[in-house]
């Protein structure tokens, strides 16, 4: 079965601080890839996506994303946090088949001292 | 355009009482899903619609029936609540209709207590 493993739970940084989230998934197909967050009181977010091309993604708010096939993984990436950047974040994969749900990791905390 | 609503934005129920969480999208989408959200499991698919008048179950539809009443609406159905479904419930809707997956937007969310 497919699955999205994200190993930071919790994660604490200062501003200015470089941020990567690592996520790994488990599927040897092609496969649709998503970072969200969720900001405190807030619903989901889109922050990037990748269907197909240049493995590097960049999203909103200065994050970056990319796709290492060999490796299975989609990490997340910001040079230098601030402390709006204080949330949650879900890395998510979807099947290329006409199954259109995704799968969520369990979630990293990130919290982002001033 | 409001995107996605859900009503009501918190609940609290007994053990064995029963009620339906709303959920609406005017962004004219095909598809749209159910998941619950609990501390440290992140997201769970619970029921998605592909397009109208259909719907499948997804990771843990157990204990929920869903109805996809027309495009706009799809709601989620506790028959008999239970303390595990004590949770965040949160509505998602995507364009659907295309060969790839494609990007999901989410409702503000449902935080409901069974006691």
């Amino acid at each position: 079965a497919q699955s999205v493993s994200q190993h930071n739970h919790h994660v604490i940084l200062s501003e200015a601080a470089s941020l990567e989230l690592g996520c790994n998934y488990s599927y040897g197909g092609t496969v649709n890839l998503f970072w969200y967050v969720q900001y405190p009181g807030q619903h989901l977010q889109l922050l990037l996506k990748y269907f197909s091309g240049d493995p590097l993604v960049k999203g909103i708010k200065g994050f970056e994303a990319e796709f290492i096939k060999s490796k299975f993984s989609f990490n997340l990436r910001k040079p230098s946090v601030q402390w709006s950047d204080t949330a949650e974040y879900f890395c998510a994969a979807a099947l290329n088949t006409g199954r259109r749900a995704l799968t969520f990791g369990s979630g990293t905390r990130l919290q982002v001292q001033p | 355009n409001a995107g996605v609503t859900q009503t009501p934005k918190f609940q609290v129920l007994k053990t064995g009482q029963s009620m339906t969480l709303q959920c609406a999208q005017d962004m004219n989408h095909n598809s749209m899903y159910w998941y619950r959200q609990d501390p440290g499991m992140g997201l769970r698919l619970i029921y998605y619609s592909a397009s109208e008048g259909t719907t499948d179950k997804g990771e843990v539809p157990n204990g929920y029936n869903v109805s996809r009443l027309n495009k706009r609406e799809f709601s989620l159905r506790l028959e008999s609540a239970a303390p595990s479904q004590t949770s965040v419930y949160f509505c998602a809707s995507s364009a659907g209709g295309g060969v790839h997956p494609d990007t999901q937007y989410f409702g503000p969310g449902t935080r409901l207590t069974v006691l």
